[in-house]
Formats: structure tokens, sequence, C-alpha cells
């Protein structure tokens, strides 16, 4: 158990609607990562937040965007959903900013389908 | 751009010791890790490595680096049969913003 929960577990949702998924951090992890895992691929890099500010950003469109919490809970909204955004999204958490190369603990995931 | 690859599939024998192997490109990786993942969770971090370090021993877990080669190699001895999962190498750059850059994993299967 790394601490850091997601939810919902699963969700369906139809091509063109709107998703919101939420992630609540370890405590004291004050950055959180949010990753793209479709089926038989490796963890793809979505975007970071630190501080409540996006740390670093992967190559997604726009219509991925996220939030962080004073608590820093987070959020990833995608917008406009296609068919390829169906995956298991992923969340991780750790202490501070990674320039300082603090590992990253994973939560369990959120599926999405998008039909 | 950066790449991580490894084998995709491996089985062993319960009891038998299990490679892994990862090969990445960038040579600014400073820290790489190996992560494990059941059927339907999440990633459970196993161990990590500090890109000036050769060797890094924990309990069952042996990692083995080859900077020159860009080579990563997690070594699980006396195999169990819940040890059965997917196993992903990723790479973190010198100064990146969390960026971890994962291979695809590797499905390791372990009979009885």
């Amino acid at each position: 158990e790394t601490g850091v929960t997601q939810s919902p577990t699963h969700l369906i949702k139809t091509r063109g609607q709107q998703v919101t998924l939420r992630c609540s951090s370890q405590s004291g992890h004050n950055t959180v990562s949010w990753y793209q895992q479709a089926l038989g691929q490796g963890p793809q890099f979505i975007f970071q937040y630190y501080r409540e500010e996006e740390n670093g950003r992967g190559n997604f469109p726009p219509r991925f965007s996220g939030l962080q919490f004073p608590n820093y809970s987070s959020e990833l909204n995608v917008n406009a959903l296609e068919l390829d955004d169906s995956a298991l999204y992923l969340c991780a958490s750790s202490p501070q900013t990674s320039y300082t190369g603090e590992t990253q603990y994973f939560g369990p995931g959120t599926r999405l389908l998008v039909l | 751009g950066e790449d991580v690859e490894q084998s995709l599939f491996l089985s062993v024998r319960e009891g038998d010791s299990s490679v892994i192997n990862c090969t990445y490109t960038d040579s600014s990786s400073t820290y790489l890790y190996w992560y494990k993942q059941e059927p339907g969770a999440g990633l459970q971090l196993l161990t990590y490595i500090f890109s000036n370090m050769d060797m890094k021993q924990d309990q069952r877990l042996t990692v083995l680096l080859n900077k020159k080669d860009k080579h990563l190699s997690l070594r699980i001895a006396d195999t169990q049969t819940g040890d059965s999962a997917i196993y992903f190498c990723a790479e973190r750059e010198e100064g990146s913003q969390g960026n971890l850059i994962f291979g695809k994993g590797t499905k390791l299967s372990v009979k009885p």
C-alpha cells in the first residue's frame, strides 16, 4: 500500500464527453504526476503538479488538464473524449519536486473506457 | 528521443532465478527504477539505482547497471509464483520534472 488513492476505479464514457479523475496523494507528498497506460504499454507521462502549479508536461494535447489543491489532492480532466483515450490512468505522488530525484509512488489507477 | 526497451516475456520455474533486462538510450539518466504491476493493479516500486552505482541488492532482488552499455537488469532469486507480474524498467533524466520514461514491460510467468 502506497497511501495513494484514486477514484473512481472504473469509468465508462462516450466519445465527446468530459471526464474528471481524482487522486489523493500520500501524506506529506506535495508533488503529483499523472500517467496514461494504454493496454499492453508502459505508462506515459501526462503532466506533473508541484504546489498547485503545473511543473512539466508530456506530449499530450491541451484537452488534458489538471488541478492540484492546497491539500495536495489532484484532478485530471479530459475534454472531448476520443476512443484512444481508453486506458488506465495512474497518479503518482512524491515528497517534493523531482529535481531531487524523489521516488514516485503510484496509486491503483482508474480504468477509463470510451465507447 | 529517449527510449527504454525490454523483452516482452520471460518464463521460469519456481525456485529458479529470473533475470529481466532493460536498455535505455538517455546517457544523462540519473535514476533507474524497477516497478511491478500485478493484473488490474497500479505500479509497485520494487527498487531503484542511482546512475553512479553499478549494483544494488535488496533481499531477493539484485539490480545491475552497466552505464557504458546503458543496460539495466533485475535478478530475482528463488522466484515464486507470487512474483508472476509485469515488470517495468523506467528512467528519469537529470533535471526532468518528474518525467519517468517506461519500457513496455516484461511479463514474468512462474511455473510451479
